[in-house]
């Protein structure tokens, strides 16, 4: 059973305008929330974080919004860029874990 | 620093080979930790280590054995390889903060085809 997942495999947005992925999780004790970025042929890279005391976290074009009554999480790009086209993965973390449960990814194209 | 390095980037087994794939950090974390990527499935955990010298299963461990005999290395070993053991390898090393598991450094992959 999948604990952390990422409904929308693709996901295809033009230049310039707003990319929202988005992931829904059914543990009720992840706590810290993750997204990464993998480009092809690379290692996943660590993108912005939410931990459980927040709705939102803010980093210049990336925002994520937590909503932890529904278990859903969404990272917002703003705006959108052809570099920002990458596989991103959300990740979960519950308190005194040893682990991060990854969702299955979303592909994000960003079309010039 | 160099963060994450795996070697090597890329190998072909024949069925029932073995290998070991070498994972080094140098950010001194306690955690480390191995994947596999497979297309649709996300990455999956198949052993961790809280501790030189610490090891356990994650969430597809079968085929395949681990060892922290330093901090900064973790070795993933593949006894007798199959093709379902084709796909691509990350390790990736990390850190407690305030209790949770804090953001986690990966390697480049290493990128294994078992024929």
């Amino acid at each position: 059973d999948q604990q952390v997942k990422q409904n929308s495999p693709s996901l295809s947005v033009q230049e310039g305008r707003i990319s929202i992925l988005n992931c829904d999780y059914t543990n009720s004790m992840f706590d810290y929330f993750l997204w990464y970025k993998k480009y092809p042929a690379e290692g996943p890279t660590f993108l912005i974080s939410i931990s459980s005391i927040k709705d939102k976290n803010e980093d210049g074009r990336f925002t994520v919004f937590l909503n932890k009554s529904a278990k859903h999480l969404s990272l917002h790009i703003v705006p959108s860029q052809p570099g920002d086209s990458a596989v991103y993965f959300c990740a979960a973390s519950a308190p005194a874990g040893n682990m991060l449960t990854f969702g299955g990814g979303t592909r994000l194209m960003v079309k010039p | 620093n160099a963060g994450v390095t795996q070697t090597p980037k890329f190998r072909v087994l024949k069925t029932g080979q073995s290998m070991t794939l070498l994972c080094a950090q140098d950010m001194n974390h306690e955690y480390m930790y191995w994947y596999r990527q497979d297309p649709g499935m996300g990455l999956r955990l198949i052993h961790y280590s809280v501790g030189e010298g610490t090891t356990a299963k994650g969430e597809v461990p079968d085929g395949y054995n681990v060892s922290r005999l330093k901090k900064q290395n973790f070795l993933l070993g593949l006894e007798s390889a199959a093709p379902s053991q084709t796909s691509v390898y990350f390790c990736a090393s990390s850190y407690l903060i305030r209790g949770f598991v804090g953001e986690q450094y990966f390697g480049p992959g290493t990128r294994l085809t078992v024929t």
